[in-house]
């Protein structure tokens, strides 16, 4: 089975610092793995989809990184700024309209 | 604008009653979900459905029903059998293609008194 585990749950940063987010599955067998932001008391909203054939995805101060054969995937943010506070949920989309869901990474940005 | 609509966005439940929750969705998206989100927890699927009259059950399905007579709509109804329905349930919907994006609704949270 399928699981997807991201370090770390929780990560304080100042207001301008580059940082990564890590998100691994054990599984390689994947179509797509997608990133998402939750803000409290809301849904998840897409940040960045990567196709299986693909090794990264671009939007804005937002880079993501795909290693289907390590099972790897990292979600790189620039210059962070307070609004960026939220927490970071990854998913894996297998067969079968099958998703995997990690337990997400509570960001802080200290302004 | 296309979307996702859950609602209500709050309820509360005595004990013993049976709720629905309403998922509608303007995507055009053959395939919809619902997933339960607790504290600390990653989302745990509780059903699923590909095509409209034809749903599967997810990880933990029970004390939950569904029904699929729409393409655009895809409620859940929590029963009385759910032992502990307190929780923030999302609604999702992707195409049925393997490279297919997924959204969420905004939520619903329920809370039993």
């Amino acid at each position: 089975k399928q699981e997807v585990t991201q370090i770390p749950a929780a990560l304080s940063v100042p207001e301008g610092e580059n940082l990564v987010l890590n998100c691994s599955f054990t599984d390689s067998a994947i179509y797509n793995l997608q990133w998402f932001r939750q803000d409290p008391g809301k849904g998840l909203t897409s940040l960045l989809l990567i196709q299986s054939s693909q090794r990264e995805q671009t939007s804005g101060r937002l880079n993501a990184s795909l290693d289907k054969s390590s099972g790897r995937s990292t979600l790189y943010i620039a210059a962070s700024q307070p609004g960026d506070s939220a927490t970071y949920l990854c998913a894996v989309r297998r067969g079968g309209n099958q998703f995997y869901f990690g337990t997400g990474t509570s960001l802080t940005v200290i302004p | 604008d296309g979307g996702i609509t859950q609602s209500p966005k709050y309820l509360f439940r005595k004990e013993g009653q049976n709720v629905t929750l309403s998922c509608e969705q303007n995507l055009n998206h053959d395939a919809m979900y619902w997933y339960r989100q607790d504290p600390g927890q990653g989302l745990r699927l509780i059903y699923y459905s590909q095509i409209v009259n034809d749903f599967q059950k997810g990880d933990i399905a029970e004390g939950y029903s569904v029904s699929r007579e729409k393409k655009e709509s895809f409620p859940l109804t929590v029963t009385s059998a759910q032992k502990n329905p307190t929780a923030f349930y999302l609604c999702a919907s992707s195409t049925t293609s393997s490279a297919g994006e997924l959204f969420f609704g905004e939520g619903s949270r329920l809370t039993v008194l």
